[in-house]
């Protein structure tokens, strides 16, 4: 596609259930972050893909959160036992790859609005 | 580490009115900094970034410079339009290994007809 992709674009879960968010990412694109974007603030880093190596995911807040990334392009953010706190946007972008330099643009889906009741 | 500080909003202001929406950022090293953009309903975009001391960002009419001395970045747009209605994120980008942005809380400009 032209753009990321993010599905599903709302998700309301009970509070325990598993949730799975999928982020198509631009076509070639290495790179790959999730971001936590809470009501009102800024996006707030989860993780980070090059390819399927997830390199970095410091952001992630607890145990519960996993994400994975196996063939290199989709990725998928799983949180288990969703608690209320967990509600927010999650933005995936992309990027051509992180060598090209720290001035590199990334690429954002519309994000998924996950409300835990 | 690394933050980026943005003004409180909502911003509102007249059609054709002057905009600054001030960023200072705290960092180690020599960052590039950003500005994102997002309109309602759709991902955040890159309006302009500035990769070094004293460059200047330009896109769309808008504005920045990159202060080192005052560790600055503020959007600037002579006149605005409804059209720019939307909410700005601020953000640097570090070296020192992944280059991860980190972002501001972003502002949000409302601009009547």
């Amino acid at each position: 596609g032209a753009g990321v992709s993010q599905s599903p674009r709302y998700k309301v879960a009970k509070r325990g259930q598993d949730v799975a968010l999928r982020c198509d990412p631009i076509s070639g694109h290495v790179s790959l972050f999730w971001y936590q974007q809470a009501l009102g603030q800024g996006p707030e880093f989860l993780t980070y893909f090059q390819n399927e190596a997830q390199l970095d995911k410091s952001g992630l807040p607890s145990d519960r959160f996993f994400a994975e990334r196996p063939e290199g392009s989709v990725s998928t953010l799983k949180i288990q036992r969703t608690q209320q706190e967990d509600s927010a946007v999650y933005l995936c972008a992309s990027s051509l790859g992180v060598r090209r330099g720290r001035d590199e643009k990334l690429f954002f889906g519309s994000g998924t609005q996950l409300s835990v009741l | 580490g690394d933050s980026v500080t943005q003004m409180e909003g909502p911003v509102t202001l007249s059609e054709e009115a002057f905009l600054t929406i001030n960023c200072t950022y705290t960092a180690t090293g020599y960052p590039s900094l950003f500005w994102y953009v997002q309109y309602p309903g759709e991902g955040l975009q890159l309006l302009l970034k500035a990769t070094k001391a004293d460059d200047k960002g330009s896109n769309k009419g808008f504005e920045a410079t990159y202060r080192k001395e005052t560790t600055s970045f503020h959007l600037e747009k002579g006149s605005v339009q409804v059209s720019d209605s939307a909410v700005y994120f601020c953000a640097l980008s570090e070296g020192g290994g992944s280059y991860i942005p980190t972002f501001g809380r972003g502002t949000s400009l409302i601009v009547h007809p």
